[in-house]
Parts: structure tokens; C-alpha cells; sequence
């Protein structure tokens, strides 16, 4: 069964541009996640999708947003870019519920902004 | 809200010594708990998980037990390899608080020498 990709695996942006970042789960998998690893900060939850609808979102300004389509895929978008979003996007998918399914996570998107 | 704290790294050891590192937690419910690790260029990968007091979990050598009466889940490996040099995180899932998310500990970086 393949795993969770996310595309692109690099990005280098500049700082007011905006970006778009996929993730496709393990087929059959309805939960998305996504996650921010910085080394100031660690690792920190953005938001979860299920079923197209959010039904979780973490402690991140209004620039950061994402979506879920009908086969589960999901993108997340974040506008206006600053230095301080440089950061590997990680992404994982659970079955159903994250709090008690395992969530399987891709190899992230490395993202620089200049 | 939730938390979780685990020791700082790096830790470094010998081939085939003994490793422990400690990771306790704060929970408003009855979490599930997991380590995690992540090996250099590449995203998460689970490696062992308990879901309920006592619960040990166990895979490649490495175990943990959740300890409720200490809030604890200290990971341990009898005898580790080169191949083991990785950041390790420690990671809860409240259904009773946030719900539907992981909340990690900052990692604690392994090296391992021959």
C-alpha cells in the first residue's frame, strides 16, 4: 500500500508570495493533518480535515488556510509569506480518528522563504 | 492544555549500550501515547504506541510503557545500533481535550557511535 506523498518535496519562495502545498493520504484514509517543524518551535498542529470539513485547527494566523477534496486529498495554502514560515510542512493521514487511529505522515515539503 | 516534556538531547551513546529517554506528559483526558521517529531528510514514522494505563508498547528492540500514576512513557532499547541515530519524539492524543491532533515534545536527538 503506498504511503502519504506530499509534492513539492522543495520550495523556495520569496517573502508576500503565496503558496500551495499537497498531500495525498493511504488510500481509504479520511483524516488529514498537517503539521509545522521548525527548530525554534517543533513540531506544531495546523489543522485536521475529515470528510472536506475541518474539524480542527491549531494556534496559526489567518494566512495559513487549507482544504480536502472528495478523494481526501488535501492542500494547504499560506499567503502573504514571511521568513518565519520557513519551515518543513509535514502532513499525515489516520483512518478515521487521529486520537486513537496511528496518523501515518509523508516525508514533508522543505519550504525556504527569502 | 495538553503537554508533553522530554529530555533534551543530543544523546550519545555507544554501539550496544543501553538508552532511555524519559518523556512525561500533562492530559486533561485519557490519551493515547507514542514515540516517533525521524531519521535525517525524511518525515515521522511511528514506532511504537499505547493507548491505555499500563499498555506496553514494543517494536525493533524499543519499548515504552504508559504509566499513568507517573504520567510517563520513557522509551528504552537494550542494546542500540548506528543505525538507531535519529531524533525521537514523544507525542499524545487527547480525545478528552483537543481531540483530534498530536501534541509532540520538543524530540531528543540520538547519535550513535561504534
Amino acid at each position: 500500500k503506498a504511503g502519504v506523498t506530499q509534492t513539492p518535496r522543495y520550495l523556495i519562495k520569496t517573502r508576500g508570495q503565496q503558496v500551495t502545498l499537497s498531500c495525498s493520504p493511504i488510500s481509504g484514509h479520511r483524516s488529514v493533518s498537517w503539521y509545522q517543524q521548525t527548530p525554534g518551535q517543533g513540531l506544531q498542529f495546523l489543522f485536521e480535515y475529515f470528510s472536506e470539513t475541518q474539524r480542527n485547527k491549531g494556534n496559526f494566523p489567518g494566512r495559513f488556510s487549507g482544504r480536502q477534496f472528495s478523494n481526501s486529498r488535501s492542500e494547504m495554502n499560506v499567503s502573504t509569506l514571511e521568513l518565519g514560515d520557513s519551515a518543513l510542512y509535514l502532513c499525515a493521514s489516520s483512518r478515521t480518528e487521529p486520537s486513537t487511529d496511528t496518523q501515518y505522515f509523508g516525508p514533508g515539503t522543505r519550504l525556504t522563504v527569502l | 492544555g495538553d503537554s508533553v516534556t522530554q529530555m533534551e538531547g543530543p544523546v550519545t551513546l555507544s554501539e550496544e549500550a543501553f538508552l532511555t529517554i524519559n518523556c512525561t506528559y500533562t492530559a486533561t483526558g485519557y490519551p493515547s501515547l507514542f514515540w516517533y521517529v525521524q531519521y535525517p531528510g525524511e518525515g515521522l514514522q511511528l514506532l511504537l504506541k499505547a493507548t491505555k494505563a499500563d499498555d506496553k508498547g514494543s517494536n525493533k528492540g524499543f519499548e515504552a510503557t504508559y504509566r499513568k500514576e507517573t504520567t510517563s512513557f520513557h522509551l528504552e532499547k537494550g542494546s542500540v545500533q548506528v543505525s538507531d541515530s535519529a531524533v525521537y519524539f514523544c507525542a499524545l492524543s487527547d480525545p478528552g481535550g483537543a481531540g483530534n491532533m498530536l501534541t509532540f515534545g520538543g524530540g531528543t536527538r540520538l547519535m550513535v557511535k561504534p
